[in-house]
């Protein structure tokens, strides 16, 4: 059973752009929405996190948008730049036992020129 | 990155053989995580521990035992790797960010053929 569904899987924006990812979560008593951002190579990184008790975040370029009654949270990435070509993973947590995030199916970004 | 080093960083073994796969850590920190990445399946949890000989199964366990015998250090056995178990395994602590934040170590790409 996927308790945090990820869409699109992959994703072609123009610089400049604004690149969106969504996730999807079943779990109510996840509590913390973290997004991470993979290059190739690498170990995946902390980019944006918001609890629920928020509509919206915002971080530079880069913004979630969350949505309580509907169980869905976005990324927007303005302005995409090529350097922002990655994986993206949504993930979700909840309080105890042992704080485990679960993870999104990931988005390949890809900011062209 | 902060502190989590993974080794080997490649590996390449023969089905039916044992694999231990490390993760260091030199912050101290209760919680470690064992990952795996596979494509459309985004990371899933192997296992994780909470303290000194104390681990838990993640969702995707089969396969796989683990061992902390101290703060800093994370073992992954595969205790007879097969070519589902393929894939890179990523270790990671629990940092803060808000509580929850993971920093990922960069990562064991493991080939079994």
């Amino acid at each position: 059973q996927q308790q945090v569904k990820q869409s699109p899987q992959s994703l072609i924006v123009q610089k400049g752009g604004i690149s969106i990812i969504n996730c999807a979560y079943e779990n109510t008593a996840f509590d913390y929405f973290p997004w991470y951002q993979q290059f190739p190579g690498k170990g995946p990184a902390l980019l944006i996190a918001i609890r629920p008790d928020v509509s919206e975040k915002k971080e530079g370029r880069f913004t979630i948008s969350f949505n309580k009654s509907a169980k869905q949270f976005s990324l927007h990435i303005m302005d995409s730049q090529p350097g922002d070509s990655a994986t993206y993973f949504c993930a979700a947590s909840k309080k105890g036992g042992g704080n485990k995030l679960t993870f999104g199916t990931g988005t390949q970004l890809k900011v062209e020129l | 990155d902060a502190g989590i080093t993974q080794s080997p960083r490649h590996k390449v073994t023969e089905t039916g053989t044992p694999v231990t796969l490390r993760c260091h850590q030199t912050e101290n920190h209760r919680y470690m995580y064992w990952y795996r990445q596979d494509p459309g399946h985004g990371l899933r949890l192997i296992h994780y521990s909470y303290g000194v000989k104390d681990t838990d199964k993640g969702e995707v366990s089969d396969g796989y035992s683990v061992s902390r015998s101290k703060t800093e250090d994370f073992l992954l056995t595969l205790e007879s790797a097969t070519s589902s178990q393929t894939s890179v395994y990523f270790c990671a602590i629990r940092n803060g960010t808000g509580g929850y934040g993971y920093t990922f170590g960069s990562g064991t790409r493991l080939t079994v053929v």
